[in-house]
């Protein structure tokens, strides 16, 4: 069974720009959880979507975006970037329903913005 | 919100030694309590989970045990191996349909 895919694996931006990251669950997996790791605040929450909805959001300014399509699949958007962007921003998919499924990680695309 | 304090935020044991990892958290709405394991260049992958109505679970060399009614909770690793070298991280649910992890703990095992 095919794990959690993250595209692209790495990305450079410059200030002001915008970018788009993508995820594609495991197959079956109907709920998408995106991640924002940084050496200074750690794992944060951005948000999740299950069922094309937008069912949790993480305190984080309204730059940051995401959707998902009816074959579970995710994008995030992070538009105007700035510096503090760069993170390694990590997507996990879930059977979903509830917390208690198990999340699996993609590896995570690394945006740097200078 | 949810706050979850991991301790330490390194450790470093010879193989074969017992590792503990300890967290508290604040949301007494947290139920479901998952410990993941990242190495390096990859995400999170979960190890163990414990959930609220549970005080002890074991899976093999790993060990999870949950006070909820001071919010602690510990991982144990015996009989550690360099490949557990990894960062963990104590996670909890606050309730939500998302996770809360902890600051993460850089266990490295010597051989």
């Amino acid at each position: 069974k095919a794990g959690v895919t993250q595209t692209p694996r790495y990305l450079i931006k410059t200030r002001g720009q915008q970018v788009t990251l993508s995820c594609s669950p495991i197959s079956g997996h109907r709920s998408v959880s995106w991640y924002q790791q940084t050496p200074g605040q750690g794992l944060q929450f951005l948000f999740e979507y299950f069922s094309e909805t937008q069912r949790n959001k993480g305190n984080f300014p309204g730059r940051f975006s995401g959707r998902q399509f009816s074959n579970s699949r995710s994008e995030m958007n992070v538009s105007t970037l700035e510096l503090g962007d760069s993170a390694l921003y990590l997507c996990a998919s879930s059977r979903g329903g509830t917390s208690y499924n198990e999340q699996f990680f993609g590896p995570g695309t690394r945006l740097t913005v200078l | 919100g949810e706050n979850v304090e991991q301790h330490p935020s390194t450790l470093s044991v010879q193989e074969g030694d017992s590792a503990v990892i300890k967290c508290t958290y604040s949301d007494s709405a947290s139920n479901y309590f998952p410990w993941y394991k990242q190495e390096l260049g990859k995400g999170p992958q979960l190890i163990i989970d414990i959930r609220s109505n549970v005080g002890e679970k074991k899976d093999q060399r790993i060990a999870v045990t949950l006070n909820k009614t001071a919010k602690h909770f510990s991982l144990h690793i015996t009989e550690t191996q360099p490949e557990d070298s990894a960062v963990y991280f104590c996670v909890t649910d606050a309730g939500a349909n998302n996770l809360f992890f902890g600051t993460g703990t850089r266990l490295t095992v010597i051989p």
